[in-house]
């Protein structure tokens, strides 16, 4: 079992709708990354979070360390939304950057 | 401000040639992490390195793979002799700490082709 699960690996929405994805990871953590990477594209970091909730824009970010769960949202998808989001977590005690990386969630968004 | 820049963006190499891979972080960023993303699975994390020190390269591949962060200049990631499965996307990120305090900001990556 990986140490970082996602789900769905794929979703298919349509502009508008409000779009849930879900990371579950089994390890301590000191904290988790929502990133996002467009096909053939660069990694761009949209959250790191170790309690509670971050919002930027339409996104929506929350976590819940007892659970060991992490929900990003996306509130009135666009086209343009559609990009693989990978979760990650930092395991508690481990050296910077040794993130742990779920195998993301592909979003297509349909106008 | 130029965020993360890597260099090729796209590079084809020879089975059995070396390959070079580039990363200048973001400007006052003098903590450096190097990924690699392999067709159709997850990234994992490579090397992490400050100016002039390794500090963690527990994901390096023990062999053929090298890396350093000079103190003048950017990050190279080395891989000697390469084989097909080197063919990778290779992902470098900087950060001005540690990175789970500032976070971490990433480049475009390097497609590594080897034919």
């Amino acid at each position: 079992k990986n140490e970082v699960e996602q789900s769905p690996q794929n979703l298919t929405a349509q502009e508008g709708e409000f779009i849930t994805i879900n990371c579950s990871y089994s390890v301590g953590i000191s904290a988790l990354h929502w990133l996002q990477q467009h096909p053939g594209g660069g990694i761009v970091s949209l959250f790191m979070l170790s309690s509670g909730k971050k919002k930027h824009g339409r996104l929506i970010a929350t976590i819940n360390i007892q659970e060991k769960h992490s929900s990003l949202h996306i509130t009135a998808s666009h086209p343009r939304d559609s990009a693989v989001y990978i979760c990650a977590v930092s395991n508690y005690g481990g050296s910077q950057g040794n993130l742990i990386f779920g195998k993301g969630t592909k979003l297509s968004v349909k106008p | 401000n130029a965020g993360v820049m890597q260099n090729p963006r796209h590079l084809v190499r020879r089975r059995g040639q070396e390959a070079r891979l580039r990363c200048s972080p973001m400007k006052g960023h003098s903590h450096v992490y190097w990924y690699r993303q392999l067709p159709e699975e997850g990234l994992k994390f490579m090397v992490y390195l400050q100016k002039e020190n390794i500090i963690d390269e527990s994901g390096m591949p023990k062999e053929r793979f090298s890396a350093e962060f000079p103190k003048e200049g950017p990050s190279i990631l080395r891989i000697q002799q390469v084989v097909r499965g080197d063919s990778a996307a290779y992902f470098c990120a900087s950060s001005p700490g540690l990175g789970d305090n500032y976070g971490y900001t990433f480049g475009s990556g390097t497609r590594l082709t080897v034919v």
